[in-house]
């Protein structure tokens, strides 16, 4: 079992919908990422959080707004996306105590 | 940017055979990671392995950072390690596009 934990695992949303993706970690890891994959392609990132503040974003469309609560949970807001975001989302975390990044399972968008 | 390439792109094999993975880079990095991606996406670390040499039951891996390339070994491959073998560097995890391996019984 994974210990970075995605929900949903599958979504569908249309082009006007609001959805969040939800992310959390229970290893005390103080880095959170957001990663976007299209099929036959490698992981992209879209966004660091470190102690909690955002601090890399990859040039990311608005329609994708991250959000990180606390040190245990990221979420990824969505609106207005179009059906070329439909991809795989995965989170990953890391922590200095154990060097490495863990990904969760992933939510794999699919926009109509 | 730093960049990470992968070869070779596929690799088919017998159930039983050994393979070698490689991963060469472009510039030095102080974080290096083999990873795994099953066919229903999840990513499983492999190694963490910025320099050295680790082994894990019938995968190894080497990474020599002078030379900016690390090799992912394979032995007595069984059907289940088949998949999507990345490995990928730096603070910001930049990907290579990735080895597809076949493992056919």
């Amino acid at each position: 079992d994974t210990e970075v934990t995605q929900t949903p695992k599958h979504l569908v949303m249309g082009m006007t919908n609001k959805k969040s993706l939800k992310c959390e970690q229970h290893m005390g890891h103080r880095a959170m990422y957001w990663y976007k994959q299209k099929a036959k392609k490698p992981p992209e990132l879209m966004f660091v959080y470190s102690y909690e503040k955002l601090s890399i974003n990859e040039s990311v469309p608005s329609r994708f707004s991250p959000e990180c609560p606390n040190s245990s949970l990221l979420n990824l807001h969505l609106h207005a996306l179009q059906p070329e975001d439909s991809a795989l989302y995965l989170c990953a975390s890391s922590g200095q105590r154990s060097p490495g990044y863990t990904f969760g399972s992933g939510t794999r968008l699919t926009v109509v | 940017g730093i960049q990470v390439e992968q070869s070779p792109p596929d690799l088919i094999l017998q159930e039983g055979a050994n393979s070698t993975l490689r991963c060469n880079f472009s510039d030095s990095v102080n974080n290096l990671q083999w990873f795994h991606q099953n066919p229903w996406g999840q990513l499983i670390n492999l190694f963490y392995i910025p320099s050295g040499t680790k082994q894990n039951g019938r995968l190894s891996a080497t990474t020599v950072a002078t030379e900016r390339y690390s090799l992912l070994y394979i032995s007595s491959s069984q059907t289940t390690d088949s998949g999507v073998y990345f490995c990928a560097v730096s603070e910001k995890l930049v990907f290579g596009k990735g080895t597809k391996l076949t493992v056919n019984p």
